[in-house]
């Protein structure tokens, strides 16, 4: 069975500084993993996403994650954060094309100035 | 991407009506429609899982005959909040899924429901 834990429920940041957040994923498979945002009372965006080809994904808006299998894990960074990113992220993890994708509980990142 | 539309982006009910939310793909087929629900401050839990033409598929704990899906085409999906009570306030929002797109979902913007 797949699952997905996210590690942190509330990351805090300053303007400009580094973000972190941080997942794990459990697979059966070889599984596909997503980085979703959604901002407050608004719909999911995809910020990017891992299908087996490279390990270092580059996402929008200056996002990335790497896929370490080794670890199980799919870490999201960003070099600076930005006032805008403020939202709630959630790793998302699915096996097989067309089937559910199953959501962590997802973390809030707060971008001080 | 892919577009989807959901209608409508809120609505707020009297406790014992029913309430209709529409989700399109308007540039797409939508073989499979996925339905979510978000809690507030939760995460998305998968609600249920319909093929085009035929009956749902609902996750354990959600109630067939309370959340009434019906996907009769390729581009619209509904789902009927039967007898609506304060407890199934929260975020509805559609997935619909090409076949043989691998792993590219997409996402409604999402209806919020809010019963009084």
């Amino acid at each position: 069975a797949q699952s997905v834990t996210q590690l942190d429920s509330h990351v805090s940041v300053s303007e400009g500084t580094p973000v972190l957040l941080r997942c794990n994923y459990s697979s059966s498979y070889s599984p596909s993993l997503f980085w979703y945002v959604q901002h407050p009372n608004k719909g999911l965006q995809l910020l990017l996403k891992y299908t087996s080809a490279a390990t270092l994904v580059k996402g929008i808006n200056g996002f990335e994650a790497e896929f370490k299998k080794s670890e199980t894990s799919f870490h999201l960074t960003k070099p600076s954060a930005h006032m805008s990113d403020a939202a709630e992220y959630f790793c998302v993890v699915s096996e097989q094309a067309g089937t559910a994708l199953i959501f962590g509980k997802g973390t809030t990142l707060s971008v001080s100035s | 991407g892919a577009v989807v539309s959901q209608h409508p982006s809120w609505v707020i009910c009297k406790s014992g009506t029913s309430v209709k939310i529409e989700c399109r793909s308007l540039d797409f087929q939508a073989t499979t429609m996925f339905w979510y629900r978000q809690f507030p401050k939760q995460s998305l839990m998968l609600m249920a899982t319909s093929n085009e033409g035929s009956k749902a598929t609902y996750e354990q704990g959600v109630e067939k005959d309370k959340f009434l899906i019906n996907h009769a085409s390729l581009t619209l999906s509904t789902l009927t909040v039967t007898s609506a009570h304060p407890e199934d306030s929260s975020f509805y929002i559609c997935s619909p899924t090409m076949a043989g797109v691998m792993n590219e979902q997409f996402f409604g913007p999402g209806t919020r429901l809010t019963v009084l």
